[in-house]
């Protein structure tokens, strides 16, 4: 099992609809973070959580510690969300990332 | 423009060449790591340092090294390609807010 899966793989949805992508892991963690990979591969770091709930623009992200779970929310979404969006921890020394293999959105018109 | 520059975006090698992959960032950020994407897995560690002078292994090390002679340098050496080092090769550096991360290299080892 690894130590981060992210639900679901796979979402399509159409455009304006309310979208969750869910991550659990299974190990003690310092940070969690969420990133959005674009179609062209170029990565790009959302949101780094520790705790707690942060927003940026129509996007949201939650932690809950104790249950080991975040979700990274998207509100009225658009064909430019369009990515694959993944999820990874830091554990340990904080020094590595671990990382889920990422959901893979896509937003239609 | 303030980033992280990785070099080249592709290439092709032979099995047992090698090469270099070039990592530079110029935002002062203390640490810098390498990974490897393959498709249906996450991405993996390869190397990290903490800083000038510090490297250490990550998650999958075997086949490449890694120098910290600068803050701003953390290149990636493959010293004898071999077909299972086909991959997607991003470096990142990290602050406190988050992670920057180079734009790829491509490399088919054939």
């Amino acid at each position: 099992k690894n130590e981060v899966e992210q639900s679901p793989q796979n979402l399509t949805a159409q455009e304006g609809e309310f979208i969750t992508i869910n991550c659990s892991y299974s190990v003690g963690i310092s940070a969690l973070h969420w990133l959005q990979q674009h179609p062209g591969g170029g990565i790009v770091s959302l949101f780094m959580l520790s705790s707690g709930k942060k927003k940026h623009g129509r996007l949201i992200a939650t932690i809950n510690i104790q249950e080991k779970h975040s979700s990274l929310h998207i509100t009225a979404s658009h064909p430019r969300d369009s990515a694959v969006y993944i999820c990874a921890v830091h554990t340990g020394t904080a020094s590595k990332l671990t990382f889920g293999t990422g959901t893979r959105l896509q937003v239609t018109l | 423009n303030a980033g992280v520059t990785q070099t080249p975006k592709f290439q092709v090698l032979k099995t047992g060449q090698s090469m270099t992959l070039q990592c530079a960032q110029d935002m002062n950020h203390e640490y810098m790591s390498w990974y490897r994407q393959d498709p249906g897995m996450g991405l993996r560690l390869i190397h990290y340092s903490v800083g000038a002078g510090i490297t250490d292994q990550g998650e999958v090390p075997n086949g490449y090294n890694v120098s910290r002679s600068t803050t701003e340098d953390f290149p990636l050496r493959l010293l004898s390609a071999a077909p299972s080092q086909t991959s997607v090769y991003f470096c990142a550096s990290r602050q406190s807010y988050g992670y920057t991360f180079g734009s790829g290299t491509r490399l088919t080892v054939v």
